[in-house]
């Protein structure tokens, strides 16, 4: 079991449709990022926030929209995502943003029809 | 543009031997590195943490870290086929995480 908790762990979506993916830690890390991974490739980072701010993003498009509602908790809202937007979204957090290794939840794995 | 390389692979080897994964990173100011292992499907698992010049060992693992070269690597002794898997190296500094691309081992029986 991880220390990063991800709702859901699969989602179908259609391009119209508006959800949210979430992720939940326990540890009093003060870092949390978004990541998304095609197969075969990397994590990319998308989101990262810092003392529930957000410090860092990288130029993800609007249709994906960020919320940190408090030290434990990070969304991610998502709303008409193209097929392309398909992949494995990861949530990690870390003690501090920076010089910390970065736990990983188990993912959610996203499907756009 | 801060990188950090890594041989895609696939490494095989034998059921008992050693494996040797192999980094190299850009950026200087990078202090920390870590390895993680991605089984297929599933989200990355920190194996490894190394902060410093030398070699740590941890049960079949071993980080080395060399800062002067900007180089890393992981040893893996008595290779077992549920090591394999995809090995990221990562590098921090000021800034978050840089992933290498990943070595997808393949230990065979």
């Amino acid at each position: 079991d991880t220390e990063v908790t991800q709702t859901p762990k699969h989602l179908v979506m259609g391009m119209t449709n508006k959800k949210s993916l979430k992720c939940e830690q326990h540890m009093g890390h003060r870092a949390m990022y978004w990541y998304k991974q095609k197969a075969k490739k990397p994590p990319e980072l998308m989101f990262v926030y810092s003392y529930e701010k957000l410090s860092i993003n990288e130029s993800v498009p609007s249709r994906f929209s960020p919320e940190c509602p408090n030290s434990s908790l990070l969304n991610l809202h998502l709303h008409a995502l193209q097929p392309e937007d398909s992949a494995l979204y990861l949530c990690a957090s870390s003690q501090e943003p920076k010089n910390q290794p970065q736990h990983f939840g188990d993912g959610t794995r996203l499907s756009i029809l | 543009q801060k990188e950090v390389e890594q041989n895609s692979g696939p490494l095989s080897v034998p059921e008992g031997a050693i494996a040797s994964l192999n980094c190299t990173y850009s950026d200087r100011v990078s202090q920390s590195f870590f390895w993680y292992r991605q089984y297929s499907g599933k989200s990355p698992e920190l194996i490894m943490s190394i902060y410093s010049n030398g070699d740590k060992e941890d049960g079949r693992f071993t980080a080395q870290l060399n800062k002067a070269s900007q180089y890393v690597s992981l040893l893996i002794r008595d290779s077992q086929p549920s090591d394999s898997a995809t090995y990221l190296c990562a590098a921090a500094g000021n800034t978050p995480l840089v992933f290498g691309k990943g070595t997808r081992l393949s230990v065979i029986a």
